[in-house]
């Protein structure tokens, strides 16, 4: 049963464009999410996180939605870079035990 | 700041053999984290420290897979003996306590069991 799921393995976007990468979860008693960016032959780097009592978080270019009522949470890139090409994983957090998504390749073309 | 430090980085062993995995946490970080990340999955939590104690091992295989961490720094991770489907990236975590919602990764060690 998986708890936290990215349905997007994979995604392209164009330099300067959005970038919104997606992530459910069924699990009610999550009550923190973040986001990891992970480049090849790499751990996984904190990139953003948000608390339950938040809808919105922003740091910078990457902007962290969270809809409890949906289970859902939203990574927003704005504008996307060639840099910001890696894999996404979107973590949930109940006592500290992380359960994580199955990522998504951001793409972003030149 | 130094990271997490793992090694080896990458090892190959025949199904049956066994295998270690070494951890060096960020100085000053009290509890580490081990996760197993299969090809096209996220990371799976195998155990949890606090300290030297452990906090969570509900995900280890405990018939194959052991850890210990040492004096509350080091840790070691254990299969004996492996399976074809250990084959994964094997990441060590660490956090600050009071802060264990930011992780911070190492490398990983990618395990290839043939």
């Amino acid at each position: 049963d998986q708890q936290v799921k990215q349905n997007s393995p994979s995604l392209s976007v164009q330099e300067g464009r959005i970038s919104i990468l997606n992530c459910d979860y069924t699990n009610s008693m999550f009550d923190y999410f973040l986001w990891y960016k992970k480049y090849p032959a790499e751990g996984p780097t904190f990139l953003i996180s948000i608390s339950s009592i938040k809808d919105k978080n922003e740091d910078g270019r990457f902007t962290v939605f969270l809809n409890k009522s949906a289970k859902h949470l939203s990574l927003h890139i704005v504008p996307s870079q060639p840099g910001d090409s890696a894999v996404y994983f979107c973590a949930a957090s109940g006592t500290y035990k992380y359960i994580f998504g199955t990522g998504t390749r951001l793409k972003v073309l030149a | 700041e130094a990271g997490v430090a793992q090694s080896p980085r990458y090892k190959i062993i025949e199904k049956r053999q066994s295998v270690a995995f070494w951890c060096n946490p960020i100085s000053g970080h009290a509890t580490l984290y081990w996760y197993q990340q299969i090809l096209g999955q996220g990371p799976k939590l195998l155990i949890q420290f606090q300290n030297n104690g452990v906090v969570d091992d509900s995900q280890l295989p405990k018939d194959r897979f052991s850890a210990e961490r040492l004096k509350g720094v080091d840790s070691t991770l254990k299969i004996q003996p492996a399976k074809l489907e250990d084959s994964a990236v094997y990441l060590c975590a660490s956090s600050q306590e009071g802060d264990e919602d930011t992780q911070y990764f190492g490398p990983g060690t990618r395990l290839t069991v043939l």
